[in-house]
């Protein structure tokens, strides 16, 4: 079991370029999502998804976009890159009460 | 809305002393917290939750939390702390099951050999 994988590792872009970030399970758990980590501001939900084809806003969704075609995948989009996106993106899925979670992208916008 | 709390950016402590990690939350139904630890370029790790049941919950690595409902307080403690637990530490709480975790912003503790 490989549990929650995302890639890239670490990326870097310039303003105004796009990217997705892909994030895959393999417990098949129904529940995942996408946070990002800022110094001194914990872990904020992006987006999250309840299942295969559905996904919903968490508590800062501005700039991103995400689309949960196949169960295992989770992609989160940058669709015009800005300076204030920098931050370490995190997911993870979910079974019952646990929360697993990726090992992260570190992602520079210049 | 449900929200934690975390009193403390930076806690620091002598290695063998015991050590407390602050944590409380607010939610509007019955709470379910977590504690997870981040160590250095790394991911997330779980060390315990309380659902319900024993008010004292044991975790990985030898930490344990006491869930408090008067004071709406989970704090996070270890016996004696050991210079590898320094990293930073996360309180979550959820109302329902399967609903994201909602994190406090986390506490950087120190153990100083």
């Amino acid at each position: 079991n490989a549990g929650v994988t995302q890639t890239p590792k670490f990326r870097v872009l310039k303003t105004g370029q796009s990217m997705t970030l892909l994030c895959a399970q393999d417990m098949n758990h129904e529940y995942m999502y996408w946070y990002r980590q800022d110094p001194g501001m914990g872990l904020r939900l992006i987006h999250y998804s309840v299942g295969e084809g559905t996904t919903a806003k968490g508590e800062v969704p501005d700039g991103y976009n995400v689309s949960r075609l196949k169960k295992q995948n989770f992609l989160l989009g940058l669709e015009s890159a800005a300076p204030s996106q920098t931050s370490v993106y995190f997911c993870a899925s979910s079974y019952r009460w646990e929360q697993f979670f990726g090992p992260g992208t570190r992602l520079t916008v210049l | 809305a449900q929200s934690v709390a975390q009193p403390e950016d930076q806690v620091n402590v002598a290695e063998g002393n015991p050590l407390t990690v602050k944590c409380t939350y607010s939610v509007s139904g019955n709470p379910y917290l977590f504690w997870y630890v981040q160590y250095p370029n790394r991911g997330l790790q779980f060390l315990l939750k309380y659902i319900t049941g024993d008010n004292l919950v044991k975790g990985s690595y030898g930490f344990e939390a006491e869930f408090n409902k008067s004071q709406t307080s989970f704090h996070l403690k270890k016996p004696s702390a050991l210079v590898s637990d320094s990293a930073l530490y996360f309180c979550a709480v959820r109302e329902e099951r399967n609903t994201p975790l909602v994190f406090g912003k986390g506490t950087r503790l120190s153990v100083i050999a």
